[in-house]
């Protein structure tokens, strides 16, 4: 399947560590975007990562886009425990640019 | 004020009954979505409306059908429903229907099929 694949599955760790996420896609993207659903809510859009583009900032967010190994991270610095939620990636592929395929995402919870 | 809204919140149901989803935007979007989050949270499209015309449909069953009164609804009507088809429903919104538009969800709509 096309669908974008985060990894690790669960990540748990303390107030004010970093915590990174991994996501790995198969096919060639146009765009590669982030979101954050807490629980029992609707994804909300983090940040967008276009296919030429290798290092994007948004406050506390770093996203990295590598795609000669089809995979992006998102770090998320001094953390809060307010970020605990799962984070999901999601692909606009080159042959189907009208749609966004979403992984299955990385349940974050930050301990205080 | 609420972007993009859902009705009900919840629904449960018994199986072989017929219900709907009601989807609404006020962000003035062209485009609108309809996904579905199984138990493992994978989320997985199924519709896609861009100005009242369907332009995306995955492999749904065709008793799920998507029904655009105008731009700023979707609705989805599920008919003789099945155990499997119990998850969270999501709408969602964005401005042309493009992969770099940001899309906006909705609350969801958690159904129970019993």
């Amino acid at each position: 399947s096309q669908q974008g694949e985060e990894d690790p599955q669960a990540l748990s760790i303390q107030e004010g560590e970093n915590a990174t996420m991994n996501c790995s896609y198969k096919t060639s993207i146009n765009n590669l975007q982030w979101y954050r659903q807490n629980s029992g809510r609707g994804l909300v859009h983090l940040i967008l990562i276009r296919s030429n583009e290798r290092e994007k900032h948004s406050g506390r967010l770093r996203v990295t886009l590598d795609t000669s190994k089809k995979s992006s991270s998102l770090l998320i610095t001094a953390s809060r425990a307010a970020d605990t939620a799962s984070y999901f990636c999601a692909t606009a592929f080159s042959g189907s640019a009208r749609q966004l395929t979403f992984g299955s995402g990385t349940q974050l919870t930050v301990l205080p | 004020d609420t972007a993009v809204s859902q009705t009900p919140k919840y629904l449960v149901t018994q199986m072989g009954n017929d219900k709907s989803i009601k989807c609404e935007q006020n962000l003035g979007h062209d485009t609108m979505y309809w996904y579905k989050q199984d138990s493992k949270k994978f989320l997985k499209i199924m519709f896609s409306y861009n100005n009242k015309e369907l332009i995306i449909n995955e492999t749904v069953p065709n008793r799920f059908s998507p029904k655009s009164p105008d731009k700023a609804h979707l609705n989805l009507h599920i008919n003789s429903l099945e155990l499997g088809d119990s998850a969270v429903y999501f709408c969602a919104s964005s401005q042309q229907g493009m992969g770099t538009d940001t899309q906006y969800f909705g609350p969801g709509t958690r159904l129970t099929v019993l």
